[in-house]
């Protein structure tokens, strides 16, 4: 069966650069989640778009922007990065409606140097 | 107080013994829990999903719940070496139509051959 697709799998940046992860969902889910997972800790949710919308709103730093696409892909865009950044970065897909369960991709590993 | 807790462990039990992992939650309108295994480095894969309390099973995982006592537990029978891995619990947060998974801190597994 068709997962959750992430690229890059892995991403090495500077302080202050920029970087785009990109998230295409199983085929038929409309909702898009992201989180971010640091260093020995749990995923923390940052964001998610149902039907190309916003939907909700974590603990998503300000330089941080994402969208959903006609195509139901997401991209998160991240800027002025941070060494803080350097996490797990994950995207999952369900479908739409309360208590879908959340398919996770393989994640993008952020490295900041 | 984290909204999902969970003993981080490790637990450790003999090949063929039954895993018993543990959840607690403080929002008692909660209405949808879910147990993620993730191994190093991987994506959270989800196992199972509950709603209503009780138990369900699947193969060789039970998961139950009891609402009133906000709490949710995972058993896996016949425990393998390919088991061993960090569990983690998470509770669905929202009431449109999306909702953001809060996870606990995961419980490491160990299962000793």
């Amino acid at each position: 069966a068709a997962g959750v697709i992430q690229s890059p799998r892995h991403l090495i940046k500077e302080k202050r650069e920029t970087a785009t992860l990109k998230c295409y969902p199983i085929p038929r889910h409309d909702t898009v989640y992201w989180y971010q997972q640091g260093p020995g800790q749990d995923p923390q949710f940052l964001i998610s778009f149902y039907e190309k919308m916003q939907s909700d709103k974590g603990s998503i730093p300000d330089r941080f922007s994402a969208q959903q696409f006609s195509d139901y892909h997401s991209e998160l865009n991240m800027s002025s990065l941070e060494l803080g950044d350097s996490a797990l970065y994950f995207c999952a897909s369900s479908l739409g409606g309360l208590n879908q369960p959340q398919h996770f991709g393989d994640g993008t590993r952020l490295s900041i140097l | 107080q984290k909204e999902v807790e969970q003993n981080s462990g490790p637990l450790s039990v003999p090949e063929g013994a039954i895993a018993s992992l543990n959840c607690t939650y403080s929002d008692r309108g909660s209405q949808s829990f879910f147990w993620y295994r993730q191994y190093s480095g991987k994506s959270p894969e989800l196992i199972m999903s509950i709603y209503s309390n009780g138990d369900k099973e699947d193969g060789r995982f039970t998961a139950q719940l009891n609402k009133a006592s906000q709490y949710v537990s995972l058993l896996i029978r016949d425990s393998q070496p390919s088991d061993s891995a960090t569990y983690l619990c998470a509770v669905l947060f929202g009431s449109s139509n999306t909702g953001k998974l809060i996870f606990g801190q995961g419980t490491t597994l160990q299962v000793k051959p």
